[in-house]
């Protein structure tokens, strides 16, 4: 059974119109991670929330923003959708934070965003 | 900052060979992991190594953490066509983010 689950696994949103990307986990973990992944690249990582702890990555734009309403669910709001963030978003969790032991990151299917 | 070198980008074989594939870095790494993406799907984590020399092996892959803390390399022995895929190696020091290797696509022909 899926772990991390991500909702909808694909969007179709218009250029400029907010979009919310869901994901959810049965793991009970303290982390969770939001990535941007383009085509045949590596992961980026937007930011994370360490429990209630929001860390956002220097290079984020203003753009992307988080909720986490409780321990299983994380939000990735989109405010104003570009053609350059049609991309894959992975949603990831992971129990500790990185270098602290138990900081696997499990990653949940990811949804894949067009925008028009 | 840190860099996570992963080689071959790509590779073609035919099924029944065995695959290597590497990941060199410019840091010392305290922790290896090595991910497998399919197309439309998130990375699914494959092997994970702790300790400088360690091996580790789950089925037919077989992965290693170098004793120089720069280097992990990944074999795939007897490939099958469901190993088609990208391979993503990534790793952190303590405390920090998780950097990813550039991913080595690999296409195994019947």
């Amino acid at each position: 059974d899926a772990m991390v689950i991500q909702n909808p696994r694909y969007q179709v949103t218009q250029f400029g119109k907010p979009v919310t990307l869901s994901c959810s986990q049965t793991l009970n973990h303290n982390v969770m991670y939001w990535y941007q992944q383009k085509s045949s690249q590596a992961p980026k990582l937007l930011f994370h929330y360490y429990d209630k702890d929001f860390n956002n990555e220097a290079d984020t734009p203003d753009n992307f923003q988080s909720r986490r309403p409780n321990t299983s669910f994380c939000f990735l709001d989109i405010r104003s959708p570009g053609l350059g963030d049609a991309a894959m978003y992975l949603c990831a969790t992971s129990r500790a934070l990185p270098g602290t032991g138990g900081d696997i990151q499990y990653f949940g299917a990811g949804t894949r965003l067009s925008v028009l | 900052g840190q860099q996570l070198n992963q080689s071959p980008q790509s590779m073609f074989i035919q099924e029944g060979e065995d695959v290597s594939m590497n990941c060199t870095s410019s840091s010392i790494f305290n922790t290896w992991l090595w991910y497998k993406q399919e197309p439309g799907e998130g990375p699914v984590l494959l092997i994970a190594l702790y300790k400088a020399g360690e091996l580790t092996s789950n089925g037919r892959l077989t992965a290693q953490f170098g004793i120089t803390r720069k280097d992990s390399f990944l074999n795939i022995s007897a490939s099958i066509p469901s190993d088609v895929g990208i391979y993503f190696c990534a790793g952190h020091l303590d405390g920090s983010r998780l950097t990813f290797g550039e991913g080595t696509q690999l296409t195994v022909n019947p």
